[in-house]
């Protein structure tokens, strides 16, 4: 069955980028109408929307971080990565992707999860 | 941004009695196209989030019959017929019919 797996740097120092990537196994990212997900949770916290990518490659981010994100889609690799900059210790959570897609009847956001990653920022 | 905020945070139960979670939104969550955006995810502990129920009353594929789900513009609720121990975790309700899209607070559900 399909499968997300995140990926990347446990760790990253402030002011730097993360990059993280999400790989799709089990199935081919371009089989469906699908779009792909990140989302983060700090930890003891709830669950924050980062921002979304379709597999034509357009991409919707939260706007409390729009200045500081970018989401890409590689259906060849089937793969979607996201970029996060200016990093500070409020960037330190969960980071988790998933994905979604809709039909003519219905919607079926986020109806897989990755395990999601820990990503630390400090010195 | 539209706010979700959940009732009860914290909610013991009794094995095999019913629960019920309240999520209010700041706007309505009804979609021009006829569709209400609105979404129930379990977290179990260690785990990431699970689907329950899209679009208000529908159950994810495999999701078991004691979790249904209801309501309508800005008030919702999630409800479990009969309480298992596998059902301990926390709930969240979440919006799509606006970006960003945005979570509940969180529910925490126990064993009594």
């Amino acid at each position: 069955q399909v499968q997300l797996q995140e990926s990347g740097p446990g760790l990253v120092k402030p002011s730097q980028t993360l990059s993280l990537t999400c790989t799709v196994s089990g199935g081919s990212m371009d089989s469906g109408d699908y779009y792909w997900t990140w989302i983060r949770q700090p930890a003891g916290k709830g669950l924050e929307w980062i921002g979304r990518i379709y597999n034509s490659g357009d991409a919707k981010y939260n706007p409390s971080l729009k200045s500081r994100v970018a989401i890409s889609v590689d259906t060849s690799k089937n793969r979607f990565s996201l970029n996060l900059t200016s990093l500070t210790a409020a960037d330190t959570a969960v980071y988790y992707c998933a994905r979604g897609y809709c039909t003519s009847d219905s919607c079926y956001d986020m109806d897989l999860w990755g395990k999601g990653t820990t990503v630390t920022v400090s010195s | 941004e539209i706010v979700m905020t959940q009732t009860p945070l914290s909610l013991p139960v009794t094995p095999g009695q019913p629960a019920s979670i309240s999520c209010k939104s700041s706007q309505s969550l009804l979609h021009s196209d006829g569709k209400t955006y609105l979404f129930w995810y379990l977290q179990k502990p260690g785990q990431s989030p699970k689907p329950l129920i899209h679009e208000v009353s529908n159950r994810f594929s495999g999701v078991a019959d004691r979790f249904s789900g209801s309501g309508s513009g800005t008030d919702f609720t999630l409800k479990i017929s009969r309480m298992e121990a596998e059902d301990v975790g926390v709930y969240y309700c979440m919006q799509s019919v606006e970006l960003p899209q945005t979570f509940g607070q969180g529910t925490k559900v126990e064993i009594k």
